[in-house]
């Protein structure tokens, strides 16, 4: 079936203002991540989804992000007067959990610009 | 947090098997390892993962050490479209299975 799919892939937006990022996981998958990546660095960590609850919200920057998840389907990662140092490229991985090990698949990302 | 050191950088020639080394010395006995690789622009994408035997799949063999503190990734026949960053990674939380990511290595396959 289809992949992880995220939207926009890009988006520029100026300094203050708010934005959306969406993200539609796997068919079926119970697990949702989100991860940032600054430009020529690794992927950092955000949040955790286990269906639409959120037991790892360690990774959020600051009070400007939050994310929801309606069931185990589409999450929305939203930040709040947008800085400069939020420019990244948001990426949303999801998994199906089973307990054990569970392999994590990739969306695209979205590369955000504040300018 | 069990933490992995790669070299940054390696080359590889088009045909040739390539040889990703990962160091976890201090990796806990429930840990896995995991390789991903990020090719230019594009999200992350699973390559395989180990918790102590050996493992192979249609892209790649994982060797871990017997004391598993060290592992290699081998992609047999390398490809000019295996040009990417490798990451290894060890598992950090079992109760939410989130990835810690390093700085990866960065294979650029020649012609």
């Amino acid at each position: 079936g289809a992949g992880v799919s995220q939207s926009p892939s890009n988006k520029v937006t100026e300094k203050g203002k708010d934005v959306e990022l969406r993200c539609d996981p796997i068919s079926g998958h119970t697990a949702l991540y989100w991860y940032r990546q600054r430009l020529g660095q690794g992927l950092e960590f955000l949040i955790y989804f286990q269906g639409n609850s959120a037991p790892d919200k360690s990774g959020l920057p600051s009070d400007r992000f939050s994310a929801e998840r309606t069931g185990e389907s589409v999450s929305t990662l939203t930040i709040q007067r947008t800085q400069q140092e939020d420019s990244a490229v948001y990426l949303c991985a999801s998994s199906f959990r089973t307990g054990g090990t569970d392999t994590q698949y990739f969306g695209p990302g979205t590369r955000l610009t504040v300018l | 947090d069990a933490k992995t050191t790669q070299p940054p950088s390696m080359d590889c020639a088009e045909g040739r098997a390539a040889n990703l080394p990962c160091n976890h010395s201090t990796i806990s006995g429930n840990e896995y390892v995991y390789w991903y690789r990020q090719i230019h622009s594009q999200g992350p994408q699973y390559i395989i993962h180990g918790l102590k035997n050996n493992e192979t799949n249609e892209m790649a063999s994982l060797i871990i050490t017997e004391d598993r503190k060290s592992s290699t990734l081998i992609l047999p026949h390398a490809t000019l479209r295996d040009t990417a960053v490798y990451y290894c990674i060890v598992r950090v939380s079992r109760a939410t299975n989130k990835l810690i990511f390093g700085t990866g290595t960065l294979l650029a396959v020649q012609p």
